[in-house]
């Protein structure tokens, strides 16, 4: 069965620094999603992006995160300059249509620790 | 805004019990719902769904029904085994009447199930 996949698994870097997670949708997936789950809460939408610009995006999602689709197969989710409360599981998704007719299907994730 | 609550956790049960995850929701649109699995160290895997009221969904022996009228969507199964051990997501997402949305999902905190045997 065809999945999402994240890398890397764990990523470890000094606040202030730029970071990207790199994700790889389902190929025949036309919507993409960035979530995240900081440890003990609950999982929060950032960004969703849908034929090469965002559609939609959570109050999280500001000036110091960018996504793009750079090459027809990736996904990439970009922190320009990491604070600690970035610190958190990022998790990549993809469906083939929006709302019921395509459950979203996600990737096991990237844990971000930030020092 | 849309939100979603689940019951607290962590559940701990016997090999055999029977499970209930409750779930309730608030919704400024026409929701669908949806159960998500978390094994460890895995990514969300799809649990089940139900798309209108009073719709069942069904999976690996777990069900949930879609109850308009009390906003609820608990998850259910008759006979739990150690590998449902596992966290449980509720969640959500909103058709918007005459707006639009990319179909972000909307999650409760989660249920840690522990399964002895």
């Amino acid at each position: 069965e065809p999945e999402v996949t994240q890398t890397p698994s764990h990523q470890v870097t000094q606040m202030g620094q730029e970071v990207i997670l790199r994700c790889v949708p389902i190929s025949n997936h036309l919507y993409f999603y960035w979530y995240r789950q900081i440890l003990g809460q609950k999982v929060e939408f950032l960004v969703s992006f849908y034929n090469n610009e965002i559609s939609e995006k959570s109050e999280i999602f500001d000036d110091q995160f960018s996504v793009e689709r750079p090459d027809g197969s990736n996904f990439t989710l970009k922190i320009r300059s990491t604070k600690l409360e970035d610190s958190a599981m990022y998790f990549c998704a993809s469906s083939e249509a929006r709302y019921q007719r395509g459950p979203q299907h996600f990737g096991d994730g990237t844990r971000l620790s930030i020092l | 805004g849309d939100s979603v609550t689940q019951m607290e956790g962590p559940v701990t049960l016997s090999e055999e019990a029977f499970l209930t995850i409750n779930c309730t929701y608030t919704a400024t649109g026409y929701p669908s719902l949806f159960w998500y699995v978390q094994y460890p160290g895995e990514g969300l895997q799809l649990l089940l769904k139900a798309t209108k009221a009073d719709d069942k969904g069904s999976n690996k022996g777990f069900e949930a029904t879609y109850r308009k009228e009390t906003t609820s969507f608990h998850l259910e199964k008759g006979s739990v085994q150690v590998s449902d051990s596992a966290v449980y997501f509720c969640a959500l997402t909103v058709r918007p009447a005459g707006g639009t949305s990319y179909g972000k999902l909307t999650f409760g905190q989660g249920t840690i199930l522990t399964v002895h045997p």
